[in-house]
């Protein structure tokens, strides 16, 4: 089993849905976790992170990490055609200076 | 906010040549460098870790003299591939971390390179 489930998807949506992206891990000892969004051909920005368990919202995103069942998503409202793009989650424990673990990520295509 | 600028965003090399690629924090010290490699639709796979002033270190699986990295200084870090081949043909991406308190978000990415090798 990888540390980190996420479904590759893609996902289409049209404009104005709400979309529920979501991963799986297995290592308990992850404590950080971030959703990146990465456009074709660039380097990822952070969207979002949380530390440990709860909801924490962003304008139009929210995200969940619910650690009891090893599951975190990330929830955009109104989508728009501008996050069609790759999401991928990613996390990592809190000892040092450890590298960030990712997900396979989630190819979002928002329809006019 | 911190920023990681990397260069070459994109490089079309022939095959046993070796190409070079830069990631240079500009507004902090990078005490720590991830260098990553992304397939098509794929994810990023670690390929090593570096401290400033240090040897990297690196993932099972990622030959070190190969994939030479350098990380002379607090604002530098280099990756060479060494006598590329068309296997090596990749999305290339650093991301560095800054000197304690940063947290979770000390991870900062740079733009990408994209390696053809012919």
């Amino acid at each position: 089993q990888k540390e980190v489930e996420q479904d590759p998807g893609p996902l289409s949506v049209p404009e104005g849905a709400i979309v529920s992206l979501n991963c799986t891990y297995s290592n308990s000892a992850f404590q950080y976790f971030m959703w990146y969004r990465q456009y074709s051909r660039k380097g990822p920005e952070l969207l979002m992170y949380t530390y440990s368990s709860g909801n924490k919202e962003d304008g139009r995103f929210t995200a969940q990490v619910d650690k009891s069942s090893k599951y975190i998503s990330l929830f955009i409202r109104d989508s728009q055609p501008s996050d069609s793009a790759t999401y991928l989650c990613a996390m990592r424990s809190n000892s040092g200076n450890t590298p960030l673990v990712f997900g396979k990520g989630t190819r979002l295509s928002v329809i006019a | 906010g911190a920023v990681v600028s990397q260069h070459p965003s994109w490089v079309i090399c022939k095959s046993g040549t070796s190409v070079k690629i830069e990631c240079r924090s500009l507004d902090f010290q990078a005490t720590t460098m991830f260098w990553y490699r992304q397939f098509p639709k794929q994810s990023l796979m670690l390929m090593a870790t570096s401290n400033e002033g240090s040897k990297a270190t690196y993932e099972q699986g990622v030959e070190k003299d190969k994939f030479l990295i350098n990380h002379a200084s607090l604002t530098l870090s280099t990756l060479t591939v060494t006598s590329a081949h068309p296997e090596d043909s990749s999305f290339y991406i650093c991301s560095a971390r800054g000197a304690g308190g940063n947290g979770y978000h000390g991870y900062t990415f740079g733009s990408g390179t994209r390696l053809t090798v012919v």
